[in-house]
């Protein structure tokens, strides 16, 4: 079955810290690979990829994909409490119109 | 230009009434999706509609039912609601249509919470 992992599910961290979030993906016909950040209702986009070892950043977030071992990363440096907020996973796969996510991570950021 | 708006905001409703949950569209979108988001969970996909047609749809059962109008905005529709249904309704609207991907992903509205007791 189709299926998208998100680890950690938890993740506490200080400010000024580097996070690294995961997400690993079985699909069948792959076709694309989204991050969003929720931080109370609405997801906000940050990344799409599709493309293995192309690394796409805005500010200090950064993600990657790697289509051979089916998983992506999303890298945040220097950490604010701002970053507090659950990261989402999302998949696409060509013939299909839906986005399947991940459970998310949820992250907090303390002062 | 605005962005996805979904109403109402928050609803509470019993076991085995109806809901109608409405989404607008952002400017230029012609493709809305509904997903139900239940507490600690990543959202669900349950269908998506494009030229008023459904597109395609999740593993969602007939009761939930939904319509896209000429302007692009849109309905969901849920029937005999069950405690099971409480959970965040999202709506995500894209620029284009069966098999294109918007570059900037799918626009989300900050969605309705329905609770059902």
């Amino acid at each position: 079955e189709d299926k998208v992992v998100q680890s950690p599910l938890s993740l506490v961290v200080h400010e000024g810290d580097t996070v690294t979030l995961n997400c690993s993906y079985e699909v069948t016909n792959f076709r694309s690979l989204l991050w969003y950040k929720q931080e109370k209702k609405a997801p906000t986009f940050l990344f799409m990829l599709t493309s293995s070892g192309i690394e796409k950043k805005s500010g200090r977030l950064s993600s990657i994909l790697d289509k051979k071992e089916l998983f992506s990363i999303l890298n945040i440096t220097a950490t604010q409490t701002g970053d507090s907020a659950v990261y989402l996973c999302a998949v696409r796969e060509y013939n299909n119109n839906d986005m399947r996510f991940g459970a998310g991570t949820r992250l907090t950021v303390k002062p | 230009e605005t962005g996805v708006t979904q109403s109402p905001t928050h609803l509470i409703k019993t076991r085995g009434q109806q809901v109608t949950l409405r989404c607008s569209s952002q400017s230029g979108h012609n493709t809305v999706s509904w997903y139900q988001q239940a507490l600690g969970q990543g959202p669900q996909f349950i269908f998506q509609y494009y030229r008023e047609e459904e597109n395609g749809r999740g593993n969602f059962p007939p009761r939930f039912s939904g319509l896209q109008f000429p302007n692009y905005s849109s309905e969901l529709n849920v029937n005999a609601l069950e405690l099971d249904d409480s959970a965040l309704y999202l709506c995500a609207s894209s620029p284009r249509g069966t098999g294109n991907t918007s570059p900037y992903g799918y626009t989300f509205g900050s969605g309705t919470r329905l609770t059902v007791v």
